[in-house]
């Protein structure tokens, strides 16, 4: 199984460009996450989805978009790139438990820096 | 009120020493509650699961307060390989919105 698996691994962006982050699971997960963690911080929530069609907003979505349109797949965009997104981006995935249970499962990470 | 704080680190401990972690959080209906480790660099990966009735996984020991809404992980004879950042998370349950807090990093000294 490849588990959580993300592309790119590194990028460069320019400020003001846009680009999407991919994330696919290969472990019928219903749930996903993006997170971000910047240097010498937690992670903090970006977006989330509990299913295909379903997303919502995490700690902070702003400057961000994601669609869901499989249960495989949850993209990550960024339209109009800041150097305050420059930061390490974590995809995860978790069954449904029905008790609240998840336990996550990372990607590797994806590093983005804007200049 | 952040949703998760932990202690800030960094802490440096000498080998075979006992170190405690605290974490609150502030919604009082978060069901589920866990530990994450992360190495440098690296993707967190679970390292236990808190049970209302406190749990132990070998030299870990992880306890929850409800009516405190606290935290705590407990590492016994502490090893070199310990040296990480430790995670407490928490999902808030009304929506499945799991949270992290900033994480305390832990030096084992030789």
């Amino acid at each position: 199984n490849a588990g959580v698996t993300q592309t790119p691994k590194f990028r460069i962006l320019k400020i003001g460009q846009s680009m999407t982050l991919q994330c696919a699971q290969d472990m019928n997960h219903n749930y996903m996450y993006w997170y971000r963690q910047d240097p010498g911080m937690g992670l903090k929530l970006i977006y989330y989805s509990v299913g295909a069609g379903i997303t919502d907003k995490g700690e902070v979505p702003n400057g961000y978009n994601v669609s869901r349109s499989t249960t495989e797949d949850f993209p990550l965009r960024l339209e109009l790139a800041a150097p305050s997104q420059t930061s390490v981006y974590f995809c995860a995935s978790s069954p449904w438990t029905g008790d609240g249970a998840n336990v996550l499962t990372f990607g590797a990470g994806s590093r983005l820096t804007v200049l | 009120r952040k949703e998760v704080e932990q202690d800030p680190g960094p802490f440096n401990v000498p080998e075979g020493a006992t170190v405690a972690f605290n974490c609150t959080y502030s919604n009082s209906a978060s069901q589920s509650f866990f530990w994450y480790r992360q190495d440098c660099r690296k993707e967190p990966k679970l390292l236990m699961s808190v049970y209302s009735s406190g749990n132990e996984d070998g030299r870990f020991t992880a306890q929850l307060n409800r009516a405190s809404q606290y935290i705590s992980l407990l590492i016994r004879d502490s090893k070199l390989s310990d040296s990480a950042t430790y995670l407490c998370v928490v999902n808030m349950n009304r929506d499945d919105k799991i949270i992290f807090g900033k994480g305390t990093r832990l030096h084992i000294l030789p």
